[in-house]
């Protein structure tokens, strides 16, 4: 079945530093990837997205792109700001039947210190 | 236009005591979902429903109810609460490939 595996957190940084956050899937055919963001006692918003192989999501700094060949889709962003501590997930949609169904990863949890 | 509404965000349950969580969406999706989330362990899928009428079983089932006699809502019903449900729960309705979630229901049950 579909999974989706994400970086052991918490990760820690200061302000202004390089984040990135891996994620890998294993899934049949071709899934649409996601990334969501969960900020302290809020649901969870959508990030970004891609939809097919070598496609670049972006949004508010943050970067991934949809790498078909090592199954990837890795969160990056240049310079992380305090506003950016929240938990993030990684997740994937599959086609088919399971279409609309999200699997997701284990969350990772940010902290930016200023 | 509201999006995904969940009520209520917080409750207490008694072991063995019953309830519904209630979802609402304005957005006339076909697709919606519920999910609980735990930590360490991201978000599993509860059950889910394609359309007014037709529900299915997701990753977690067990000790959840759902039914679909509107597209804008889809109630989740817990007969007999445990303190292994005792999480966040997330419904999410779907446009696309875009899920959109409401913003939780914080369930403890003791």
């Amino acid at each position: 079945g579909d999974s989706v595996t994400q970086m052991e957190g918490p990760v820690t940084l200061s302000e202004e530093a390089f984040l990135t956050i891996n994620c890998t899937y294993t899934a049949t055919g071709y899934p649409s990837l996601f990334w969501y963001v969960q900020y302290p006692g809020e649901g969870l918003q959508l990030l970004l997205k891609a939809t097919k192989a070598d496609d670049k999501g972006s949004n508010k700094g943050f970067e991934a792109t949809y790498r078909k060949e090592t199954t990837s889709f890795h969160l990056e962003k240049g310079s992380v700001q305090v506003s950016d501590s929240a938990v993030y997930f990684c997740a994937l949609s599959s086609g088919g039947t399971s279409y609309g169904k999200l699997t997701f990863g284990q969350g990772t949890i940010l902290t930016v210190h200023p | 236009n509201a999006g995904v509404t969940q009520t209520p965000k917080f409750q207490v349950l008694k072991t063995g005591q019953s309830m519904t969580l209630q979802c609402a969406q304005d957005m006339n999706h076909e697709y919606m979902s519920w999910y609980r989330q735990d930590p360490g362990m991201g978000l599993r899928l509860i059950h889910y429903s394609v359309g007014a009428g037709i529900t299915d079983q997701g990753e977690v089932p067990n000790g959840y109810n759902v039914s679909r006699s509107t597209t804008e809502d889809f109630p989740l019903r817990l007969l007999s609460a445990a303190p292994s449900q005792t999480s966040v729960y997330f419904c999410a309705s779907r446009a696309g490939n875009t899920i959109y979630f409401g913003e939780g229901s914080w369930l403890t049950v003791v």
